[in-house]
């Protein structure tokens, strides 16, 4: 079955320690995004990426790194300057990055004490 | 600046009573209303895209039209399976790069 994944669905760390969030897709899709969501707010993008090795910073992208070496991955990295880095985290697709639906993962959840 | 606006916040239905959720936008050029479906605790799940005003789609109980301010979705007969967050995105041009913005959702809850 094509989709998406995202691991861990839960995540723990302490402040001041870097994390990797994973995101992986078999759906042969060129446009990878993340976003965060936090209560009663819309998701807001952090980083995109239309193709391999490329990548572009959305409207809360500080704090946080992402790569892009493979079609299939895109890996993001919570950092210690993130100020709040506590929040649900979304990776997408899309085929491309025009007016196309984007699908979703099911998410991790980072909670940072 | 663009801005996409959902009513009511939360919604609850008793169960075959059926209502519409509202999704307002004011953007710079519309190039596609998207409507997606989470349950709590996971990822959004797709359902609809329009692009353009007078457009409609279906899908079981779920029906989307837009015009050119705004999007309604119809629950018709509502189960209790229905129950979830619905959320609306607009993907608008913004200095060349397309960029999709979310509403915050509504919150519908369905009762047997």
């Amino acid at each position: 079955d094509g989709g998406i994944t995202q691991s861990p669905k839960y995540l723990f760390r302490k402040e001041g320690q870097n994390v990797t969030l994973s995101c992986e897709q078999n759906l042969n899709h060129d446009a990878m995004y993340w976003y965060r969501q936090d209560p009663g707010q819309g998701l807001r993008l952090i980083y995109y990426s239309q193709i391999v090795n490329d990548f572009q910073k959305g409207d809360i992208a500080e704090g946080y790194s992402v790569s892009r070496e493979k079609k299939e991955s895109f890996p993001l990295t919570v950092t210690s300057a993130q100020k709040n880095p506590t929040a649900f985290y979304l990776c997408a697709s899309s085929i491309g990055s025009g007016s196309y639906e984007q699908y979703f993962g099911p998410g991790t959840r980072l909670t940072v004490t | 600046e663009d801005q996409v606006t959902q009513s009511p916040e939360a919604l609850r239905l008793q169960e075959g009573e059926s209502s519409s959720l509202n999704c307002s936008y004011t953007v710079s050029g519309l190039r596609g209303l998207f409507w997606y479906r989470q349950d709590p605790g996971k990822g959004p799940e797709f359902l609809f895209t329009l692009y353009s005003a007078g457009e409609e789609k279906e899908k079981e109980r779920l029906k989307a039209t837009l015009t050119k301010k705004e999007s309604f979705l119809h629950i018709t007969a509502p189960k209790p399976e229905d129950s979830a967050t619905y959320l609306c995105a607009v993907r608008t041009s913004w200095f060349g790069t397309d960029k999709l913005i979310f509403g915050t959702g509504t919150r519908l809850q369905v009762f047997p």
